[in-house]
């Protein structure tokens, strides 16, 4: 068991570009979730996916945000038109059960600077 | 509606104790606690279900009072190891429905020699 992985783990990127973040979780666990992190804050839900279906996803999340999870597997997370507030860390994690009443297990995030 | 935590941050010495708050205007269902060190992933400690049921590491404590939506987590006798920031999660409502974890901003603890 590897643990959470994520990749890139840094990425700088211009305003308007578009960038994607994978996630691979701990094998067997159905759920995934989608994190982001700013300085000095708690992680703030983006989205979460049971298997390969995309359960919920934050009402705060632009339209540029899209996350999917095509075989149950790892996970992509692609941000359209970058723009300096997309600055964070993007967290990953997973969970072989649900996520209310079990541990999460994040992975060490995806660092996105936008310039 | 994120829950809030107080304090915002804590010094010890070692083998002091302290208690972290975690409060929410919602009703809860249950409640997690996190620790992140600096640079490192946020990494499990508890979770408090409605009903009483704890899951978690055995060194730790923590209390969850249903009817004020207030959970504690304790802190005793604290090693250097402790030092980082703690975060409370709360999921709302009556269980079965969303499994989104609202987190805090953190408390964070500094334990010094």
């Amino acid at each position: 068991d590897t643990g959470v992985s994520q990749n890139p783990r840094h990425k700088i990127t211009k305003r308007g570009q578009n960038v994607t973040f994978r996630c691979d979780p701990i094998s067997e666990h159905n759920r995934l979730y989608w994190y982001r992190q700013t300085l000095g804050q708690g992680p703030e839900f983006l989205t979460y996916f049971q298997n390969e279906a995309q359960l919920e996803k934050s009402r705060l999340l632009s339209d540029r945000f899209s996350a999917e999870r095509p075989k149950g597997s790892f996970s992509t997370l692609e941000i359209q038109r970058t723009e300096q507030g997309d600055s964070a860390m993007y967290l990953c994690a997973s969970s072989e059960g649900r996520g209310d009443t079990g541990e999460l297990f994040f992975g060490e995030g995806s660092r996105l600077t936008v310039l | 509606q994120q829950p809030v935590q107080s304090p915002q941050a804590v010094i010890l010495r070692e083998g002091e104790d302290a208690v972290i708050n975690c409060s929410s205007s919602k009703a809860l269902y249950s409640v997690h606690w996190y620790r992140q060190k600096h640079g490192e992933a946020p990494v499990f400690l508890m979770i408090l279900l409605k009903g009483g049921e704890q899951k978690g590491h055995e060194k730790i404590s923590a209390s969850f009072n249903e009817k004020k939506q207030q959970s504690s987590l304790y802190l005793t006798a604290s090693q250097l190891s402790y030092s980082g920031t703690y975060f409370c999660g709360t999921v709302k409502g009556l269980g079965g429905g969303s499994e989104k974890l609202v987190f805090g901003k953190g408390t964070k603890l500094t334990v010094n020699p």
